[in-house]
């Protein structure tokens, strides 16, 4: 089956500096991996989505490459705030039968240190 | 912003009784999904709903779960006879079509004593 692995269980960076979150997969490559943003006791919020063609992806300060070679996913939040302190969750859809299934890591719990 | 939402935000049980989880996804979006993260775990599938039909399920979604779409815009999820084990927040989410992003609700925590 398809496992999921997130670098670090937690992660804390320096206010304005770049974070970067690490994703590898193992097994069959997905057609596309999305990133999440969770708060605690809250419900995963939708980031970005990159595609098995696309090699990187920006929305405003948040930068995501896909590198089906390496079979990972990098996640940057470039000039970091306070307010980026989450956990940070990958999912990989999962086809099967026509049907699609998010495969979700552990996440990393990112804390931005003012 | 259209947003999925569900009812309630918490719900505490006792052991063996029914519980009924309900969700109201987007208004475009024909696929639909219940997931479940028991505290400090990851995010997983349980099933997911496209055409008025059980599309897949995980081997958690057992006897005791069932999903329905009684009216065309709330999804719900029935849990028959809760157990301990089922404790976890419930996540309901949609998306419109293939490799589209799912969408999430903010979550049904549920505590069952």
């Amino acid at each position: 089956s398809q496992k999921i692995e997130q670098n670090s269980e937690a992660l804390n960076i320096q206010e304005g500096k770049t974070a970067t979150l690490t994703c590898n997969y193992t097994n069959y490559s997905p057609a596309y991996l999305q990133w999440y943003r969770q708060d605690p006791g809250r419900g995963p919020v939708f980031l970005l989505l990159i595609r098995e063609n696309e090699k990187e992806k920006r929305k405003e300060r948040l930068k995501v490459t896909f590198d089906t070679t390496l079979k990972q996913s990098l996640f940057h939040i470039t000039a970091s705030q306070p307010a980026d302190s989450a956990t940070y969750l990958c999912a990989l859809d999962i086809h099967s039968f026509g049907n699609e299934k998010l495969t979700f890591g552990t996440g990393t719990r990112l804390t931005i240190i003012p | 912003e259209p947003e999925v939402t569900q009812t309630p935000s918490h719900q505490v049980t006792q052991m063996g009784q029914e519980v009924i989880l309900r969700c109201v996804p987007i208004s475009n979006h024909l696929y639909f999904y219940w997931y479940r993260q028991i505290l400090g775990q990851k995010v997983e599938f349980l099933v997911s709903f496209y055409n008025n039909e059980i599309s897949e399920k995980s081997e958690i979604f057992d006897d005791q779960f069932s999903v329905e779409r009684p009216d065309g815009s709330n999804f719900t999820l029935k849990i028959r006879s809760t157990k301990l084990e089922d404790s976890a927040m419930y996540f309901c989410a949609s998306r419109t079509g293939f490799q589209e992003t799912q969408y999430f609700g903010p979550g049904t925590r549920l505590l069952v004593l």
